[in-house]
C-alpha cells in the first residue's frame, strides 16, 4: 500500500545533540513538507521541496535543516541551534499541486531531556 | 502569513449531537479543505472544497465553502464516540495554512 512513513514515532534528545527524522514516501509526490505542531496551535511550515535537490524556508525554519537527494526521501534534522525542539513534527507529500490536500505521516514526537 | 481563526477551540458534547464549527480568515482562498487528526497521528483529509458556494458531503460530514471565499464551515451530525480527536480546517492558495484546531470530545 502506498503511504508516508516517518521514524522513530517517539525520540529523545539530549540538549546539544542533533536528531534526524526520517520521512519516506512511496507515493509518487512530487512535493514533501515539514510541520511542527505545537498543543493548541495549528501547523507550521518549516521546509518544504517541490522537487529533489531543492528545498525552501518555511515560516520557522531556525534551527532546522533538510535534504532533498531523492524524490522518496525528506529527512529532517533538529540541529543544536533549536532553542525549543520539544514538539509533535509531521511530513506530508502531495502530488504537486496542494488543492488535493496532503498526505501525512503519524508523526514524531520529540522530547528535550 | 495569512491566519486562519478557527472556532470553537474546544468541544464536549453528548453522543448523538450534532457538531458545528467553523473557520475564518482574512484574505481570499481558491481551496478549503478539512482534516482530523486522532490522538498520536498525523491528520487525515476528510473534505476538499474548491468553489465558493459548494456544499460537499461524506458520511456524516458535510463542509460549505463560504460565498466570500473567506470562510469554511464543518458540520458533523449524530456524533459517535469515534468522531473524537482534532479537526483542522486549511485555506490554500499557493501554500497550504491551517487553523488551530478544533478540539472535540464525545461522551457515550
Amino acid at each position: 500500500d502506498g503511504g508516508i512513513t516517518q521514524s522513530p514515532k517517539y525520540l529523545f534528545r539530549k540538549e546539544g545533540q542533533n536528531v534526524t527524522l526520517s520521512c519516506e514516501q512511496n507515493l509518487n509526490h512530487d512535493a514533501m513538507y515539514w510541520y511542527r505542531q505545537d498543543p493548541g496551535q495549528g501547523l507550521r511550515l518549516i521546509y518544504y521541496s517541490q522537487i529533489v535537490n531543492d528545498f525552501q524556508k518555511g515560516d520557522i525554519a531556525e534551527g532546522y535543516s533538510v535534504s532533498r537527494e531523492k524524490k522518496e526521501s525528506f529527512p529532517l534534522t533538529v540541529t543544536s541551534a533549536q532553542k525549543n525542539p520539544t514538539a509533535f513534527y509531521l511530513c506530508a507529500s502531495t502530488p504537486g499541486q496542494g488543492w488535493y490536500g496532503y498526505t501525512f505521516g503519524s508523526g514524531t514526537r520529540l522530547t528535550v531531556v | 502569513g495569512q491566519q486562519l481563526n478557527q472556532s470553537p477551540q474546544s468541544m464536549f458534547i453528548q453522543e448523538g449531537e450534532d457538531v458545528s464549527m467553523n473557520c475564518t480568515s482574512s484574505s481570499i482562498f481558491n481551496t478549503w479543505l478539512w482534516y482530523k487528526q486522532d490522538p498520536g497521528e498525523g491528520p487525515v483529509l476528510l473534505i476538499a472544497l474548491y468553489k465558493a458556494g459548494e456544499l460537499t458531503s461524506n458520511g456524516r460530514l458535510t463542509a460549505q465553502f463560504g460565498i466570500t471565499r473567506k470562510d469554511s464551515f464543518l458540520n458533523i451530525s449524530a456524533s459517535i464516540p469515534s468522531d473524537v480527536g482534532i479537526y483542522f480546517c486549511a485555506g490554500y492558495n499557493n501554500d497550504m495554512r491551517f487553523g488551530a484546531g478544533t478540539r472535540l470530545t464525545v461522551k457515550p
